[in-house]
């Protein structure tokens, strides 16, 4: 098992609707990311956070450190939405990754 | 400000040549690591560089692979010589803080054949 595992590993929605995807953990953390991979690029990180919940656009992240578990939603979807989704944590210098949700969204 | 370049962002050896990757993080920033995804498993850790020095090299899987960062600017991750599980996408990011945000690199897809 490995120690941080996503949920959904694939998921397909149309257009405009509020997707979640799941994250959790097993190990003590510092903080977590969420990371997007879209087709052939690069990872960009979209949030680190450590407590509570943090919103960016259409984005919002959220993590409950008692239960190790970390939220992405993504209000409104849209096609350039499409992507991987990676969580990630960070135990004491590194960070330790999910195999990531591979979100597509359909027009 | 320029991200988190590598170099080549593609490479296509045989087994049993050598490759180097090399990685430029932001300017400024003291922490650099180096990661692998290799085809269907999430991305691990290989190691991390503070400066110059090599902080944590536990994610390093065997001694075919050297990763230097001489002066503290640029990495180089070697592979020596290559074999045919070595294949993946190496990502190379940086972070100004020991903990802080990470910004990574476009990886390089790395193919040994």
């Amino acid at each position: 098992k490995n120690e941080v595992e996503q949920s959904p590993q694939n998921l397909t929605a149309q257009e405009g609707e509020f997707i979640t995807i799941n994250c959790s953990y097993s190990v003590g953390i510092s903080a977590l990311h969420w990371l997007q991979q879209h087709p052939g690029g690069g990872i960009v990180s979209l949030f680190m956070l450590s407590s509570g919940k943090k919103k960016h656009g259409r984005l919002i992240a959220t993590i409950n450190i008692q239960e190790k578990h970390s939220s992405l939603h993504i209000t409104a979807s849209h096609p350039r939405d499409s992507a991987v989704y990676i969580c990630a944590v960070l135990g004491a210098q590194k960070l330790v990754f999910g195999q990531g949700t591979r979100l597509t969204i359909n027009p | 400000e320029a991200g988190v370049t590598q170099f080549p962002s593609h490479s296509v050896i045989e087994k049993g040549q050598t490759v180097t990757l090399r990685c430029d993080p932001i300017s400024g920033h003291d922490n650099l690591y180096w990661y692998r995804r290799v085809m269907g498993k999430e991305i691990k850790f290989l190691l991390h560089f503070v400066k110059e020095s090599k902080q944590d090299e536990s994610g390093m899987p065997n001694n075919r692979f050297l990763a230097e960062r001489t002066g503290g600017t640029y990495s180089t991750l070697k592979v020596q010589p290559a074999e045919l599980e070595d294949s993946g996408v190496y990502f190379c990011a940086s972070s100004q803080e020991l903990r802080g945000e990470q910004y990574f690199g476009p990886g390089t897809r790395l193919t040994v054949t």
